[in-house]
């Protein structure tokens, strides 16, 4: 198993683009989601997934989309980038009955100028 | 919504000293308390977790917690530190509404 992998690794965006972060998972995970890191700031959950169809907000989730097609993939959408969203990004999944247990991707560094 | 607390932004110890990390918590239902580490470089990988039975939890690299349930805290502890165990430390607290919250960190130095 590949386990949780994101891309990409980092990027660079002006202000106002927008792009996707993919976060692909191989180990049949239900719960899926997307965590932001700034420096001394700890990890801020931005949305989760319970399955396929079914998306739900977490703390901090303005200025991002998410969808969820499949039980493997989970992108996140930054619509209007802003230096706001610089960051480190983290995609995490669990497995069924142990939605407590994360694994984490590799993470995906943004810098938007 | 449940929120944590790491009171130690930086700890710097010599090799072979003992650690103990404060983590406190807020929340007022059932809790899953939870380490994770995340080496320089690296991705969080989970330490430790609690979700009930007797309160100190062993963990990997012989690291332990404590929860203590008067006083709302999971503190981590390792009686003897590696300088392979520089790295940020995560507290985190999952309450019964799908929510995990993560405490900022504490980020651990280990001088040979």
């Amino acid at each position: 198993n590949a386990g949780v992998t994101q891309t990409p690794k980092f990027r660079i965006l002006k202000i106002g683009q927008s792009m996707t972060l993919q976060c692909t998972q191989d180990m049949n995970h239900n719960y899926m989601y997307w965590y932001r890191q700034d420096p001394g700031m700890g990890l801020k959950l931005i949305y989760y997934s319970v399955g396929a169809g079914i998306t739900d907000k977490g703390e901090v989730p303005n200025g991002y989309n998410v969808s969820r097609s499949t039980t493997e993939d989970f992108p996140l959408r930054l619509e209007l980038a802003a230096p706001s969203q610089t960051s480190v990004y983290f995609c995490a999944s669990s497995p069924p009955g142990l939605e407590e247990t994360q694994y984490f991707g590799p993470g995906t560094r943004l810098l938007v100028l | 919504a449940q929120s944590v607390s790491q009171h130690n932004h930086h700890v710097i110890l010599s090799e072979a000293a003992s650690l103990e990390l404060g983590c406190n918590y807020s929340y007022g239902g059932t809790v899953n308390l939870f380490w994770y580490v995340q080496y320089p470089g690296q991705h969080l990988q989970l330490l430790l977790k609690y979700f009930s039975g007797d309160p100190l939890v062993k963990g990997i690299k012989g690291f332990e917690a404590e929860f203590i349930k008067s006083k709302f805290s999971f503190n981590l502890r390792k009686p003897s530190v590696q300088w392979s165990d520089t790295a940020e430390y995560f507290c985190a607290v999952w309450g019964n509404n799908n929510d995990m919250r993560f405490g900022a960190g504490t980020r651990l130095t280990v001088k040979p």
